[in-house]
């Protein structure tokens, strides 16, 4: 079957930087996306990956390692407003979006 | 990134009503979908849209249909709402370069 996995919960300090990791198993490999999501509100989009290697968008960073089946998100000097849930989602041979449940994201001061 | 609507935003219905939720994106993605997600829960497709006159169900069964008879515009509609049906529903479309996903702000059902 087809499956991702994310730490359900993470804690960390404002200012500081955390890393959201990401393994997947899916029938075949069309790309990786992280989207951000606050309590009530629609996912956003962050990033996308399909080669290997780092993309930075600022305080964002997103890296893949497709032969490990491996992604994470870094986020740095954090900020209160980052206090949300990531979503990593892969994008199968069919183009069939796979979504994982989510990383909830506590900032502390 | 895309333009993309849904109405309402909240609503509040008795059970057995017949509803419709609206979607519209202006865009011109071709391809849309409905998720639904309970709070703090994972994302559920429940149908997707290739393009005009093109519906799919997804991965989770569900008592509604969709129809795509424009391009901007794909409403979900419950003919008889039930408790169960409790929940919030997302309306994405996705550009053709990526197929990265853009979501609506969402409606919140609440059935009594």
């Amino acid at each position: 079957g087809q499956n991702i996995d994310q730490p359900t919960e993470m804690t960390a300090t404002e200012g500081a930087i955390v890393q959201i990791n990401c393994t997947y198993q899916t029938s075949g490999f069309n790309g990786l996306f992280w989207y951000q999501q606050h309590a009530g509100e629609a996912p956003t989009f962050l990033s996308y990956n399909v080669l290997d290697g780092l993309e930075e968008k600022g305080r964002f960073s997103s890296f893949l390692s497709r032969s490990k089946g491996y992604s994470y998100l870094l986020l740095k000097e954090l900020q209160m407003k980052d206090s949300a849930s990531y979503l990593c989602a892969v994008m199968d041979s069919n183009y069939q979006l796979i979504w994982g449940a989510g990383t909830k994201l506590i900032i502390k001061p | 990134e895309a333009d993309i609507y849904q109405t309402p935003r909240y609503l509040v219905i008795g059970t057995g009503k017949k509803i419709t939720l609206e979607c519209s994106q202006t865009m011109g993605h071709d391809k849309m979908y409905w998720y639904q997600q309970d709070p703090g829960m994972e994302l559920h497709l429940i149908h997707y849209s290739y393009g005009v006159n093109s519906t799919e169900k997804g991965d989770l069964s569900s008592e509604s249909t969709v129809s795509r008879i424009r391009t901007e515009h794909f409403p979900l509609t419950l003919e008889s709402a039930r408790p169960s049906h409790t929940s919030q529903y997302l309306c994405a479309s996705s550009e053709k370069e990526t197929d990265t996903q853009y979501f609506g702000p969402g409606t919140r059902l609440t059935v009594l």
